[in-house]
């Protein structure tokens, strides 16, 4: 039963343009959404997250936004740079624990 | 860097033998928590320790343990292994349990 869902497989973007990705859930309980970013063989990187009592939360080029009524949440990245094409991972827990339920990634790739 | 570290990297062996996936978390860490990626199922949350007591299961096969020691590191145990156990097994730590999760590198098990 996949609680956090990515239905983008894949992005691709133009250098300096923005990138935004998306991710939905389904568990209300749901109450900090995280965004990691991934390169092969490598361990999912942590870049941002949101708690359930904010709507924005920015740190640099990368903004999340959460929409609780529609269950969704995007990440924002301006501008995009060859570097961050990578696999993108939203990520949720809440409710009965702080494990982390994952979707199935967004890769993203950004061209010249 | 996350300052979480896995041995071994890459792990060879055949079904029906047993193996020990170790993890170190980041220094003064008191969580940690174990994921199984695989190709079809993604990312899946396995076991979580808090300073030495089990938090919380979660798909946890029962071939399958895991404990995590005084000094806050951690072993995944998996023993009768099968071919569909092939997989990367990451380990993430966290400060406290509310807190954002960092990953190590993983470790690539491959059962023959």
């Amino acid at each position: 039963d996949q609680q956090v869902k990515q239905n983008s497989p894949s992005l691709s973007v133009q250098e300096g343009r923005i990138s935004i990705l998306n991710c939905d859930y389904t568990n209300s309980m749901f109450d900090y959404f995280l965004w990691y970013k991934k390169y092969p063989a490598e361990g999912p990187t942590f870049l941002i997250s949101i708690s359930s009592i904010k709507d924005k939360n920015e740190d640099g080029r990368f903004t999340v936004f959460l929409n609780k009524s529609a269950k969704h949440l995007s990440l924002h990245i301006v501008p995009s740079q060859p570097g961050d094409s990578a696999v993108y991972f939203c990520a949720a827990s809440g409710g009965s624990g702080y494990a982390l339920n994952f979707g199935k990634g967004t890769s993203l790739l950004v061209t010249p | 860097d996350s300052g979480v570290t896995q041995t071994p990297k890459h792990l060879i062996t055949a079904t029906g033998q047993r193996v020990t996936l170790r993890c170190s978390p980041r220094s003064g860490d008191l969580s940690v928590y174990w994921y199984q990626q695989s190709l079809d199922q993604g990312l899946q949350f396995l076991i979580q320790y808090y300073n030495g007591e089990e938090r919380a299961k979660g798909n946890i096969l029962e071939r399958f343990s895991a404990q995590q020691f005084p000094d806050l590191h951690s072993e995944l145990n998996l023993s009768s292994l099968e071919l569909g156990d092939s997989a990367l097994y990451f380990c993430a730590s966290s400060l406290a349990e509310y807190n954002e999760q960092f990953f190590g590198p993983g470790t690539r098990l491959t059962v023959l």
